[in-house]
């Protein structure tokens, strides 16, 4: 079975931290992805990355970054983060054809106060 | 660009009785349409895909879409619900020459005895 990990399923943390959400995928996907999920709004694509080092912007990238130094692993930093980042994390792959599904990460919860 | 829209944030139905989620798209380019379930505390999984071909494509578990192009819809429907189809719904659209999926706001499906 794919498995895509993702490092913490809560986290809590303070406004103006940095922080870390990794995501780990076992299946040599080349497409890995983050979303956001909030209620109402659905999944909304901050960033996603189709090889190594590369990336582009999805839909909401203001206030974060990614990092992708290997073809498994997929890091979304928020650089200070905010009260209005609280919100459901999602990581997800595939391969590179558009006709591939996506193979989804059980999601971080992240609260920020 | 393209964009999602589900007209129903939420569908009570009875146990048995048939349900159907409305899911309409923009796109100027063709695409590849897809409906994505969470149930209660689980990652997001695939339930059917359209890629070309015959406009109405079935799940395993009974559900089935119709791919309408004049309307620029895929609506979801099942004939009969059980208790276990409780879940989130989301309708799902890719450039059938690009990476990014992009979601629609999500219909939560609650099944009543």
């Amino acid at each position: 079975d794919v498995k895509v990990t993702q490092s913490s399923r809560y986290l809590v943390k303070r406004t103006g931290e940095k922080v870390f959400l990794e995501c780990v995928q076992d299946m040599d996907h080349e497409n890995m992805f983050w979303y956001r999920q909030d209620p109402g709004l659905g999944l909304r694509l901050i960033y996603f990355s189709y090889d190594v080092k590369m990336k582009e912007k999805g839909d909401i990238p203001e206030g974060y970054s990614v990092s992708r130094e290997k073809k498994e692993r997929f890091s979304l930093i928020l650089e200070s983060a905010s009260t209005n980042q609280t919100s459901m994390y999602l990581c997800a792959s595939s391969f590179v054809t558009a006709n591939e599904k996506l193979f989804f990460g059980s999601g971080t919860q992240l609260s920020v106060l | 660009a393209q964009s999602v829209t589900q007209l129903d944030s939420q569908v009570p139905v009875f146990e048995e009785a048939p349900v159907e989620l409305r899911c309409n798209y923009s796109s100027s380019v063709s695409v590849y349409l897809f409906w994505y379930v969470q149930y209660p505390n689980q990652g997001l999984q695939l339930l059917l895909k359209y890629l070309s071909g015959s406009t109405l494509v079935e799940s395993i578990n009974g559900f089935e879409a119709e791919f309408n192009k004049s309307q620029t819809s895929f609506h979801l429907r099942k004939p009969s619900v059980h208790i276990s189809d409780t879940a989130e719904y989301f309708c799902a659209v890719r450039k059938a020459a690009g990476n990014k999926l992009t979601f629609g706001g999500g219909t939560r499906v609650l099944v009543k005895p």
